[in-house]
């Protein structure tokens, strides 16, 4: 198994470009979740979803939409990128049964908007 | 979110000496999470408390979960150069998402 896999690994965006970064997981997880890691600030939760074709806000959702199509796949996307948003991206899943609360992370995007 | 504040920031330590991170709220926690994540790579799951007063151990960290359930420690002893990173507690009230600590970097010496 794979488990939590992120496409791209690195991306350098000027501003008022686009992106999507792709998340994959193969662990058959309901929940997924998309962080951002800045120095000295933690993890802080942009968007996640409970399901197929659900969504739902974090702590710092503006200026990012997701969409979750397929189980699997959890897409983040940015319509237009601000230097603000250059940041680390990590994706996460997990399981949803019981308290059992452990989350798998992706090996992260690092993301620089010029 | 509910918030964890974890103390200290940074610690610098030689390596064999005794390391420990805290992490506190304000307010009661159902449950409490650690993680480690190495310079450049991903957080990593270490262990979850639920209990009050609970006390794991894993080899050489020491997880503790206050009787109150507003606070979390982990002890390393005798720290090696394999345990340099960052530590964040994290806690999920809400059963759906977590809410990270700032975390504590070690830095360990040889």
């Amino acid at each position: 198994n794979a488990g939590v896999t992120q496409t791209p690994k690195f991306r350098v965006l000027k501003t008022g470009q686009s992106m999507t970064l792709l998340c994959a997981q193969d662990m058959n997880h309901e929940y997924m979740y998309w962080y951002r890691q800045d120095p000295g600030m933690g993890l802080r939760l942009i968007h996640y979803s409970v399901g197929e074709g659900t969504t739902a806000k974090g702590e710092v959702p503006d200026g990012y939409n997701v969409s979750r199509l397929k189980k699997q796949n959890f897409l983040l996307g940015l319509e237009s990128a601000a230097p603000s948003q250059t940041s680390v991206y990590f994706c996460a899943s997990r399981e949803t049964s019981g308290w059992y609360n452990e989350q798998f992370f992706g090996p992260g995007t690092r993301l620089t908007v010029l | 979110g509910q918030q964890v504040m974890q103390i200290p920031q940074y610690q610098h330590v030689q390596e064999g000496e005794d390391f420990t991170t805290y992490c506190n709220s304000s307010t009661t926690l159902s449950n409490i999470q650690w993680y480690k994540q190495r310079p450049g790579g991903h957080p990593v799951f270490l262990i979850q408390l639920v209990k009050s007063g609970e006390v794991k151990k894993q080899k050489r960290l020491t997880f503790q979960f206050g009787e109150a359930k507003k606070n979390s420690s982990l002890h390393i002893t005798a720290t090696q150069t394999t345990d340099v990173g960052t530590y964040f507690c994290a806690n999920s009230n809400s059963g759906y998402a977590l809410n990270f600590g700032k975390g504590t970097s070690l830095l360990v010496t040889p």
